[in-house]
């Protein structure tokens, strides 16, 4: 069935650094691609998305584009702050069902001042 | 309109127990969906609601799980019979057309003592 595998946590991080945050995907047809971010203490929140092959989704400087031939979906951001602190989620919307969506394991990001 | 409000947000229940949770979503929301987490785990999809109809119910859900949404507005899900491995964060979800762009609620956490 479709799923979604992601880099295992913790990952700590020195402000400023280069952050990348592995996620492939095992999916029959075209599914849609997202990461979600769980922020301490709050629910949890769509980050950016991407529908088709070799789009790429961004927000708020974090970037993932659609790899269909690599069947990824990394998350990266040129420079973390302490407030990029929490969990991601990789996820996708399953072509069998468009109701719902297929989470990963999650991935807890520290960031160090 | 405060975002989807679920309650309560922690029950402690003794094993064989019935326990039932509530969940209001954003009110101009036609879908509802409730998902479960459990410990260094995605959320797993359990059933999707579209206005009042139940349309889409995983595995996941026991016979001893049911989720109702009377006036397509709050929902419910109950459990009975509580086991242990029932313990787990419930989420709630609420969105207009795209699951994607779904919000959730901080969740009900669950303990099954």
């Amino acid at each position: 069935g479709d799923s979604v595998t992601q880099m295992e946590g913790p990952v700590t991080l020195s402000e400023e650094a280069f952050l990348t945050i592995n996620c492939t995907y095992t999916a029959t047809g075209y599914p849609s691609l997202f990461w979600y971010v769980q922020y301490p203490g709050e629910g949890l929140q769509l980050l950016l998305k991407a529908t088709k092959a070799d789009d790429k989704g961004s927000n708020k400087g974090f970037e993932a584009t659609y790899r269909k031939e690599t069947t990824s979906f990394h998350l990266e951001k040129g420079s973390v702050q302490v407030s990029d602190s929490a969990v991601y989620f990789c996820a996708l919307s399953a072509y069998s069902s468009a109701s719902k969506i297929i989470f990963g394991s999650g991935t807890r990001l520290s960031i160090r001042p | 309109d405060t975002g989807v409000s679920q309650n309560p947000r922690h029950k402690i229940t003794k094993r064989g127990q019935n326990v039932t949770f509530r969940c209001d979503p954003i009110s101009e929301h036609n879908r509802l969906y409730w998902y479960r987490q459990t410990l260094g785990q995605g959320p797993e999809f359990l059933t999707y609601f579209q206005n009042e109809a139940q349309l889409e119910k995983s595995r996941l859900l026991s016979d001893r799980f049911s989720a109702e949404r009377p006036k397509g507005s709050f929902s419910t899900l109950e459990i009975q019979r509580t086991e242990q491995g029932d313990s787990a964060m419930y989420l709630c979800a609420s969105s207009l057309d795209d699951p994607a762009e779904a919000f959730f609620g901080q969740g009900t956490r669950l303990t099954v003592v």
